[in-house]
């Protein structure tokens, strides 16, 4: 089956910690995208890769990092500068970045508590 | 003004109703639109896309796009109470490439 795969689907990290969520997607999409939900708020964009080695800032880069050293992988690091990491993270990809087809198609997130 | 609005709700419409959602933008270069449902605890899952002037039907599914009036609505014929969910507005503007701009969402509930 195709789709988009992230891990794990709970996450609990002490303040302080670096922690990376997997996001693997095997539908043959060259952009891959990185949002945060907080309760009762939309989605704000953190990173997005239109190919592989390449990725730009989204809204909310601050905190973050990302790496795209294959097309079917997209992890993202939440760091200990991350000030409000607590979320619900999802990943996303499209078939491609600017050739008018904008579909995107989401994951099944993962849900971080830092305490 | 926010780029991308939507009632937060909730609307709360009886099964079997019409449940009208609306969602207002901004940037007038905006060109692709689209509807996600999102359950309680769930991700998004994408349920229309509309990119020119007019109505696009899938179903039950019926949405609605007037760039003119910057304004693109989601019809849900016979709401069942299965509809019961967040609906996101996301729009994308041709100078923003791939990218989508979401609204708040708005949550329906459809009452048995």
């Amino acid at each position: 089956d195709g789709g988009i795969t992230q891990s794990p689907k709970y996450l609990f990290r002490k303040e302080g910690q670096n922690v990376t969520l997997s996001c693997e997607q095997n539908l043959n999409h060259d952009a891959m995208y990185w949002y945060r939900q907080d309760p009762g708020q939309g989605l704000r964009l953190i990173y997005y890769s239109q190919i592989v080695n390449d990725f730009q800032k989204g809204d909310i880069a601050e905190g973050y990092s990302v790496s795209r050293e294959k097309k079917e992988s997209f992890p993202l690091t939440v760091t200990s500068a991350q000030k409000n990491p607590t979320a619900f993270y999802l990943c996303a990809s499209s078939i491609g970045f600017g050739r008018g087809n904008y579909e995107q198609y989401f994951g099944p997130g993962t849900r971080l508590t830092v305490t | 003004q926010k780029e991308v609005e939507q009632n937060s709700g909730p609307l709360s419409v009886p099964e079997g109703a019409i449940a009208s959602l609306n969602c207002t933008y901004s940037d007038r270069g905006s060109q692709s639109f689209f509807w996600y449902r999102q359950y309680s605890g769930k991700s998004p899952e994408l349920i229309m896309s509309i990119y020119s002037n007019g109505d696009k039907e899938d179903g039950r599914f019926t949405a609605q796009l007037n760039k003119a009036s910057q304004y693109v609505s989601l019809l849900i014929r016979d709401s069942q109470p299965s509809d019961s969910a967040t609906y996101l507005c996301a729009v994308n503007t041709y100078n923003q490439g791939g990218k989508l701009i979401f609204g708040q969402g708005t949550e329906l509930s459809v009452k048995p």
